[in-house]
């Protein structure tokens, strides 16, 4: 089946510090890439829509420059967050469209950040 | 606002029982999942309904799409603490994105 790996499955970091979170698409090619955050009892939340060799597009509230998103091959989209706060603490998830499972998504085994 | 209500927000029940839950909106979907997420972890797919008035079985599990394709139900029959999670509802649009339900934590007690 479609499998997405996600990388790391948890950091802590310093507060103004940046890190980047992995998602490989090991069996399929993934052309969109789309990226959720999801805080704790709550539903996940879409951030942005990375396409392979274009910009990523951001949802309404989402600051593009905080949250850096690279797609520069058909398997591997990244996600930056520079310049972290203790508010960016949060569950993110990685999730690519797949027709191998029937029209549902791939989503990535997630990623826990903690900013200190 | 969530595009997709689902109700109820917290269910516990006890092993054996059955239990139902709604996933409502006023958008029609190009088709609706449900997935079921465990604490740190990603959603895993449970399965897809596309055409209206589509009934899925999964073993105890029974997903059905509305007629005019904006709502959906899960129905597990003699739940089981395996069944325990976070299940959530997604609307699929026409670019892809998904819009998720606020999500069930269902707790099954032994």
């Amino acid at each position: 089946g479609a499998v997405v790996s996600q990388h790391p499955s948890w950091v802590i970091c310093k507060s103004g510090t940046s890190v980047k979170i992995e998602c490989r698409s090991l069996d399929f090619q993934a052309t969109t890439m789309f990226w959720y955050r999801q805080f704790p009892k709550q539903s996940l939340m879409l951030m942005a829509t990375s396409n392979e060799g274009s910009k990523a597009t951001y949802e309404q509230g989402v600051e593009k420059d905080k949250f850096l998103i690279n797609h520069a091959s058909l398997t591997l989209s990244t996600l930056t967050v520079t310049s972290a706060h203790p508010e960016d603490s949060s569950f993110y998830i990685c999730s690519a469209p797949t027709r191998i499972s029937n029209y549902g998504y791939t989503f990535g085994s997630g990623t826990r950040l903690t900013v200190v | 606002t969530q595009l997709l209500e689902q109700s109820p927000q917290f269910l516990s029940i006890q092993e054996g029982e059955n239990l139902t839950v709604y996933c409502n909106s006023s958008s029609v979907f190009s088709s609706l999942q449900w997935y079921r997420q465990e604490p740190g972890e990603g959603p895993v797919l449970l399965v897809t309904v596309v055409t209206g008035g589509e009934v899925k079985k999964l073993k105890r599990l029974t997903f059905q799409f509305g007629d005019a394709r904006k709502d959906s139900s899960l129905h597990i029959t003699a739940a089981q603490p395996g069944d325990t999670g976070l299940y959530l509802c997604a609307g699929a649009h026409r670019d892809y994105k998904l819009s998720f339900g606020a999500g069930t934590t269902v707790t099954v007690r032994a």
